[in-house]
C-alpha cells in the first residue's frame, strides 16, 4: 500500500507556480520522498527526491517539513507541458516502488 | 538523468501468440529491473523484479510461467507475454535503478512504455 496521501486533481495557471501537496505522516526516519511524474501514455519520469533537507534541481524544488510528515513539489513557472499525474513517493533504500494514484495537475492557458 | 529504453514501442498481436519487450539501460548498468502494467486510467502496478543473472522475482498474482522475464546483462532485459488474450492488453513498463552511493539513495528510471493490444 501507499504510504502518501495526495489530492487527486489541482489546476494552475501557465507561468506561475504550481505547488503539490504530499502527506507521509507514516513516514520513517530512513525513508527518502521521491517525485515522478507521468505524461499521458509515457513512463514515469523523476522529477527529484529528498530525505530531510530541502532540495532543487532544474525542474523542480522539494520542501520537506521538519517534522518530515508532508512535502510540497514546486514547479516554479509551470508550463502546458507540465500537465501530467504526479506521484509522491516513500521508501526506503531497496524497497520497490508503490504507485499510488497521485495527483493529477492540469496546467491551463 | 539515466535514460532507459523500450521495444516496441507499440504491438498489436493475435490471440494466442507470443510478445517480447525489451528493456535497456542506455548510459548505466543496472543490476535491477522492474516491469510494470498499466491499465486505462489505473496507476502501475508492479510484476515482477528483474535480477541480473537470476530468476525474476513476481509479484502476487502474477503468473510466472505467462509473463517470462529474462535479465541476461546489465542493460538488457526482456519480458514475454506467452500465449496473449486480450485481458494482457495493456501498457507494460520497465525501469531501471540506478544507485548513488554516495548517498545510499535508488533512483528508478522508466522506460517510455510498450502498448500491447491483443486482438
Amino acid at each position: 500500500d501507499a504510504k502518501t496521501t495526495q489530492p487527486p486533481s489541482m489546476d494552475c495557471a501557465e507561468g506561475r507556480a504550481a505547488n503539490l501537496p504530499c502527506n507521509h505522516s507514516t513516514i520513517s526516519g530512513n525513508e527518502y520522498v521521491y517525485w515522478y511524474r507521468q505524461i499521458h501514455s509515457q513512463g514515469p519520469q523523476y522529477i527529484i527526491h529528498g530525505l530531510k533537507n530541502n532540495e532543487t534541481n532544474e525542474m523542480a524544488s522539494l520542501i520537506i517539513t521538519e517534522d518530515r510528515k508532508s512535502s510540497t513539489l514546486i514547479l516554479p513557472h509551470a508550463t502546458l507541458r507540465d500537465t501530467a499525474v504526479y506521484y509522491c513517493i516513500v521508501l526506503l533504500y531497496g524497497q520497490n516502488f508503490v504507485f499510488g494514484p497521485g495527483t493529477r495537475l492540469s496546467v491551463l492557458p | 538523468g539515466a535514460v532507459v529504453s523500450q521495444h516496441p514501442s507499440w504491438v498489436i498481436c493475435k490471440s494466442g501468440t507470443s510478445v517480447k519487450i525489451e528493456c535497456r539501460s542506455l548510459d548505466f548498468q543496472a543490476t535491477t529491473m522492474f516491469w510494470y502494467r498499466q491499465f486505462p486510467k489505473q496507476s502501475l502496478m508492479l510484476m515482477a523484479t528483474s535480477n541480473e543473472g537470476s530468476k525474476a522475482t513476481y509479484e502476487q498474482g502474477v503468473e510466472k510461467d505467462k509473463f517470462l522475464i529474462n535479465h541476461a546483462s546489465l542493460t538488457l532485459s526482456t519480458l514475454t507475454v506467452t500465449s496473449a488474450h486480450p485481458e494482457d492488453s495493456s501498457f507494460y513498463i520497465c525501469s531501471a535503478t540506478e544507485t548513488t552511493f554516495a548517498t545510499g539513495t535508488d533512483t528508478q528510471y522508466f522506460g517510455p512504455g510498450t502498448r500491447l493490444t491483443v486482438l
